[in-house]
């Protein structure tokens, strides 16, 4: 299994709801990550996980809360959002932290807040 | 100014063409990474260098560490390699954290 899987593909939520994204690898990877991406813009790096413990946050809101249950699992905890927070959530893992890890992205979550 | 800058920003080719994507970075790097988005779609990594050349089959990529430049080529380009071509570049030394800082993006169109 080579891959990261995400769920679930679309999601459309009200800015009072509460959802939650989630990623999964079963490679072994010690190293997950999620980004968001905003339309033609490169993916932004919200938060890093490293042997299942918070190592990056990039000054994200608290209304995203990153949740590592175990290494194979990832999720994104989503609270009153905003319009702006509407993007594809992208998820990616990698063997380590070193310089010759690759990451490996999953297909993305489409988020749309109304 | 980014940090890392792709071009061109758009590209379109005539099917069968070789096609090259040049990016340049102005950080010490430890990696560079040439990765594929089809629209609206996730991410595939195609290459992770640190020096040299990798080839996998019609795409081939380039590094040269010095200039702080790298260039994806595809060779017998095709409708299907359409997509965003976007470089990410490692930032600082062997043990540093796996943060990449990416380019803007080439968008491809090949046209049959």
């Amino acid at each position: 299994d080579t891959e990261v899987t995400q769920t679930p593909k679309h999601l459309v939520m009200g800015m009072t709801n509460k959802k939650s994204l989630k990623c999964e690898q079963h490679m072994g990877h010690r190293a997950m990550y999620w980004y968001k991406q905003k339309a033609k813009k490169p993916p932004e790096l919200m938060f890093v996980y490293s042997y299942e413990k918070l190592s990056i946050n990039e000054s994200v809101p608290s209304r995203f809360s990153p949740e590592c249950p175990n290494s194979s699992l990832l999720n994104l905890h989503l609270h009153a959002l905003q319009p702006e927070d509407s993007a594809l959530y992208l998820c990616a893992s990698s063997p380590g932290q070193g310089p010759e890890s690759t990451q490996y992205f999953g297909p993305g979550t489409r988020l749309t807040v109304l | 100014k980014n940090e890392v800058e792709q071009s061109p920003q758009n590209l379109t080719a005539q099917e069968g063409e070789f096609i090259t994507i040049n990016c340049s970075y102005s950080v010490g790097i430890s990696a560079l990474h040439w990765l594929q988005q089809h629209p609206g779609g996730g991410i595939v990594s195609l290459f992770m260098l640190s020096s040299g050349k990798k080839k996998h089959g019609r795409l081939i990529a380039t590094i040269n560490i010095q200039e702080k430049h790298s260039s994806l080529h595809i060779t017998a380009s095709h409708p299907r390699d359409s997509a965003v071509y976007i470089c990410a570049v490692r930032p600082g030394v062997l043990g540093a954290t796996n943060k990449l800082i990416f380019g803007t993006g080439t968008l491809l169109a090949v046209q049959p």
